[in-house]
């Protein structure tokens, strides 16, 4: 695939019920992140994989949000018992290397809404 | 990592050349200076980096001073598809770069 793909695009849950989201990132890029962007703000950092390693996870909200990479290519970021706040985009970016030097390319996002 | 501060929006006309401006007062030496942009319904989509001096590319430039407490992004000749939010983000050369955005800035580019 040429880019980063994400699916659902949309997904409409009700409260309290359990969503998955996956991510396929670009084949061979070591470093994977997820970001939660609400409406009218930039994203916000989740967590972040460098292979199937789950090196920092200090963005995710509450512990109702796990992320895992267990093969080091495709994602999934689930969210547990969701409540309203949780409504939001949420992004998966990847990239080659890890470091700032590394751009980032981003998949088009998964727009949760939780009625 | 450095706060940025940029203009929350800005308007333009078709063929004008665009300047946005970024202040990062608190950058590191380690720190590089990105540029995303961001369509409605879309990721992010980086632009531009750069540590110091002149950047350019096929999209844009980059202006960084000596201090490196301010960059612009400029855009030349904007054409309607260009409206978009423009990030700037310090990002840290280091491992586990995740990037920390602001409200960015809304160009707004009219005919």
């Amino acid at each position: 695939g040429a880019g980063v793909s994400q699916s659902p695009r949309y997904k409409v849950a009700k409260r309290g019920q359990d969503v998955a989201l996956r991510c396929d990132p670009i084949s061979g890029h070591v470093s994977l992140f997820w970001y939660q962007q609400a409406l009218g703000q930039g994203p916000e950092f989740l967590t972040y994989f460098q292979n199937e390693a789950q090196l920092d996870k200090s963005g995710l909200p509450s512990d109702r949000f796990f992320a895992e990479r267990p093969e080091g290519s495709v994602s999934t970021l689930k969210i547990q018992r969701t409540q309203q706040e949780d409504s939001a985009v949420y992004l998966c970016a990847s990239s080659l290397g890890s470091g700032g030097k590394y751009e980032q390319y981003f998949g088009p996002g998964t727009r949760l809404t939780v009625t | 990592l450095a706060k940025t501060t940029q203009p929350i929006s800005m308007d333009s006309y078709e063929g004008q050349e665009v300047n946005i401006t970024c202040s990062h007062n608190n950058i590191a030496t380690n720190d590089y200076i990105t540029w995303y942009q961001q369509f409605p319904s879309q990721g992010p989509r980086f632009i531009i980096q750069g540590y110091k001096t002149k950047v350019t590319n096929e999209v844009a430039s980059l202006f960084i001073p000596a201090d490196r407490k301010s960059s612009t992004l400029s855009l030349p000749r904007v054409s309607l598809s260009d409206t978009a939010v423009y990030y700037c983000l310090v990002t840290f050369t280091g491992g586990g770069n995740k990037l920390t955005f602001g409200t960015g800035t809304q160009l707004k580019v009219e005919l």
